[in-house]
């Protein structure tokens, strides 16, 4: 199957500061990734979907303002977690949307925030 | 609304007993998709299959299976002879027309005990 990276796959930061999270597409171009937020125990939660030269689509809930997403090219959307809270804290994992006819996508291998 | 439930949160058997994990999923389109993932410790999602809405033929491949039935809205995954390594989070998702979206259920741990 295709690769999607994302880096870095662990960050610690303190209270206040802001986290960028990089999501890749190693083996083709995705003009739409999407960004998914996992709290402990529990399941995983859409938070928008990114399109290359467009602005990222948040769903209900998330604060965009707080979560900016930039999807510069077609192989690199970004995730950057503003004025970071432990509350933040969490395992971020992106996926890149390949094949629209066959809904075919690939997830990323994740990244732990952890906000102290 | 679209919904995906995994009633089971968490199921313990024993080494090569057989297992099912249910899956109920509500949408009103008449195209969906429909996945499981696999969620080891390490995090990362494992990708296991994708059904198309139009697809209601069963598979098989190796230990797993895959039973689904629109009439029940279910879509559900059987491991035969479980082993150790099965152990994980697995995960239930639907996705509806072309938009890519995926709505994940609650998750069920399985543990696979020796």
């Amino acid at each position: 199957g295709a690769v999607v990276s994302q880096h870095p796959s662990r960050v610690i930061c303190k209270s206040g500061t802001s986290v960028k999270i990089e999501c890749r597409s190693l083996d083709f171009q995705a003009t739409t990734m999407f960004w998914y937020r996992q709290f402990p125990k529990q399941s995983l939660m859409l938070m928008a979907t990114s399109n290359e030269g467009s602005k990222a689509t948040y769903e209900q809930g998330v604060e965009k303002d707080k979560f900016l997403i930039n999807h510069a090219s077609l192989t690199l959307s970004t995730l950057t977690v503003t004025s970071a809270h432990p509350e933040d804290s969490s395992f971020y994992i992106c996926s890149a949307f390949r094949d629209t006819s066959y809904n075919e996508q690939f997830f990323g291998p994740g990244t732990r925030l952890t906000v102290l | 609304a679209q919904k995906v439930t995994q009633a089971q949160t968490e199921i313990s058997v024993v080494e090569k007993e057989d297992v099912t994990l249910d899956c109920v999923y509500e949408t009103r389109d008449t195209t969906y998709y429909l996945f499981w993932y696999k969620q080891p410790p390490s995090g990362e999602l494992v990708f296991l299959i994708r059904r198309n809405s139009f697809d209601e033929q069963n598979e098989i491949s190796g230990r797993y299976s895959w039973n689904f039935q629109k009439s029940t809205s279910s879509f559900n995954f059987t491991i035969t002879a479980s082993q150790v390594v099965d152990s994980a989070v697995y995960f239930c998702a639907l996705s509806s027309g072309n938009t890519g979206k995926l709505i994940f259920g609650q998750g069920t741990t399985l543990q696979v005990k020796p």
